[in-house]
């Protein structure tokens, strides 16, 4: 399977835990998106890389939000502190530079917060 | 701040009914519009219109692009079953580290019944 992948797909966590997803994208794509998804709306932009840079990060929910690409190719993201509020899906995804309508989403990763 | 707004939010038809999805948009900057189709899993990408690009075709769906009135309208014809599914616009900003970031729209849930 040559798709972007996510792991894990599903997470369960407690309240005040903290969690870290991973995101393998399409290994010729250089950059890497992460968005958050909440039942009922469209997924919203949190950040994205270009190889190891990290370009935007000001949309990252808070300070407990942090996201890292140490080697241009897998992705993690992590939630310090969980809330309730967290729960939604983590949706990641790889493009081509420049390249909007190539930019392939991976399956997600549904996080529950207890 | 980017703004997308889809109409209606539900939609449900019958088989062979045709369906108008629409999607008004604010962006500084327009460079692109594009459509996904989501099935309980990853987006998966319909179309994208651009200046350039105003009409797109796909067997039954089509798509145009009103930049003069920021809107854009998702057609399918014949609809079958297998067309149920929440439909996506997104717009991408043009210029620098904005290229590929995507703002979504809430989702149209279309339902087609046999």
């Amino acid at each position: 399977d040559t798709g972007v992948s996510q792991d894990p797909r599903h997470k369960i966590t407690k309240r005040g835990q903290n969690v870290t997803f991973r995101c393998d994208p399409i290994s010729e794509h250089n950059r890497l998106y992460w968005y958050r998804q909440t039942l009922g709306q469209g997924p919203e932009f949190l950040t994205y890389f270009q190889n190891e840079a990290q370009l935007e990060k000001s949309r990252l929910l808070s300070d407990r939000f942090s996201a890292e690409r140490p080697k241009g190719s897998f992705s993690t993201l992590e939630i310090q502190r969980t809330e309730q509020g967290d729960s939604a899906m983590y949706l990641c995804a790889s493009s081509w530079t420049f390249q909007a309508d190539t930019q392939y989403f991976g399956p997600g990763t549904r996080l529950t917060v207890l | 701040e980017d703004k997308v707004v889809q109409s209606p939010l539900s939609l449900v038809v019958h088989e062979g009914d045709t369906v108008t999805l629409n999607c008004s948009y604010e962006v500084t900057n327009f460079r692109s519009l594009l459509w996904y189709k989501q099935e309980k899993k990853a987006p998966t990408f319909l179309f994208m219109l651009t200046s350039s690009g105003i009409e797109k075709k796909s067997g039954r769906l089509s798509s145009i692009l009103d930049k003069k009135e920021l809107f854009s309208i998702l057609n399918i014809t014949a609809t079958q079953t297998g067309d149920s599914a929440v439909y996506l616009c997104a717009v991408e900003r043009a210029g620098g580290t904005s290229y590929g970031k995507l703002t979504f729209g809430q989702g149209t849930i279309l339902t087609v019944h046999p």
